[in-house]
C-alpha cells in the first residue's frame, strides 16, 4: 500500500470548514483513498472513500487532484464533536493478501468554539 | 441495531494470567480482524479471519490466539506470553475482500 503524509495536527474554529490535506505520491492505479477518524478512546470511524472523483457523503467531501498524488478531506461546518485524528489511508481495492488497514499516525484535529 | 461490539470495555489482568476479549458482529461480514495500537501509534494487525474455521497471523500476534467457531464472533485470547502492559485493542470486521471496514468501540487491557 502507498505511503501518506499528513500533517501531525490542525486547529478549526466551530462552524468553519475543516480541511486536512493528504500526499499520496505513490499511489498506485488500482489503489484507493479512504479516511477515517478516531475519537479519543473509541474505535475507528469510517468517513468515506474515493478512486479518482470527487466523492460526498453526509459526513463529508473528499477531494482528490487529477494526478491523485495528493487529496483533501473538507468537514463543511465543523463541530466541537469532530475533534479527532484523522487518517489517510490508501489501499489497493482488495487490500492485499490480508486485507487489513495500515494506519499512521493522521492528523489531530482540533476544533474550537 | 447492527454493528461490531466488544467487551469488556475495560479489563485488568495479572501477570501469568490468560484473559479473552469478545468481539461480536450482526453484519453477516466474512472477515474480522484484530488490531492492537499502543500510546501515539497506528493500528497493528494481530490476526484476521477472512473465513469460518479460518483464520491467520497478522504482525504482531505472539503472545495471542483466536478462534473463529462462528461467523458472528471472533474472540481474542492474551496468553501470560504478551509482555505489553497497555493496549487498546481493536476487532473489526468487512463484508468482502472489496468491502469497507468497519471498527469495534474497543477494549483497554491493562496488567497490574
Amino acid at each position: 500500500d502507498a505511503k501518506t503524509t499528513q500533517p501531525t495536527s490542525m486547529d478549526c474554529a466551530e462552524g468553519r470548514a475543516a480541511n486536512l490535506p493528504c500526499n499520496h505520491s505513490t499511489i498506485s492505479g488500482n489503489e484507493y483513498v479512504y479516511w477515517y477518524r478516531q475519537i479519543h478512546s473509541q474505535g475507528p470511524q469510517y468517513i468515506i472513500h474515493g478512486l479518482k472523483n470527487n466523492e460526498t457523503n453526509e459526513m463529508a467531501s473528499l477531494i482528490i487532484t487529477e494526478d491523485r498524488k495528493s487529496s483533501t478531506l473538507i468537514l463543511p461546518h465543523a463541530t466541537l464533536r469532530d475533534t479527532a485524528v484523522y487518517y489517510c489511508i490508501v489501499r489497493a481495492y482488495y487490500g492485499g493478501s490480508q486485507g487489513n488497514l495500515i494506519f499512521g499516525k493522521g492528523t489531530k484535529l482540533s476544533v474550537k468554539p | 441495531d447492527g454493528g461490531i461490539t466488544q467487551s469488556p470495555k475495560y479489563l485488568f489482568r495479572k501477570e501469568g494470567q490468560n484473559v479473552t476479549l469478545s468481539c461480536e458482529q450482526n453484519l453477516n461480514h466474512d472477515a474480522m480482524y484484530w488490531y492492537r495500537q499502543d500510546p501515539g501509534q497506528g493500528l497493528r494487525l494481530i490476526y484476521y479471519s477472512q473465513i469460518v474455521n479460518d483464520f491467520q497471523k497478522g504482525d504482531i500476534a505472539e503472545g495471542y490466539s483466536v478462534s473463529r467457531e462462528k461467523k458472528e464472533s471472533f474472540p481474542l485470547t492474551v496468553t501470560s506470553a504478551q509482555k505489553n502492559p497497555t493496549a487498546f485493542s481493536l476487532c473489526a470486521s468487512k463484508a468482502g475482500a472489496k468491502d469497507t471496514q468497519y471498527f469495534g468501540p474497543g477494549t483497554r487491557l491493562t496488567v497490574l
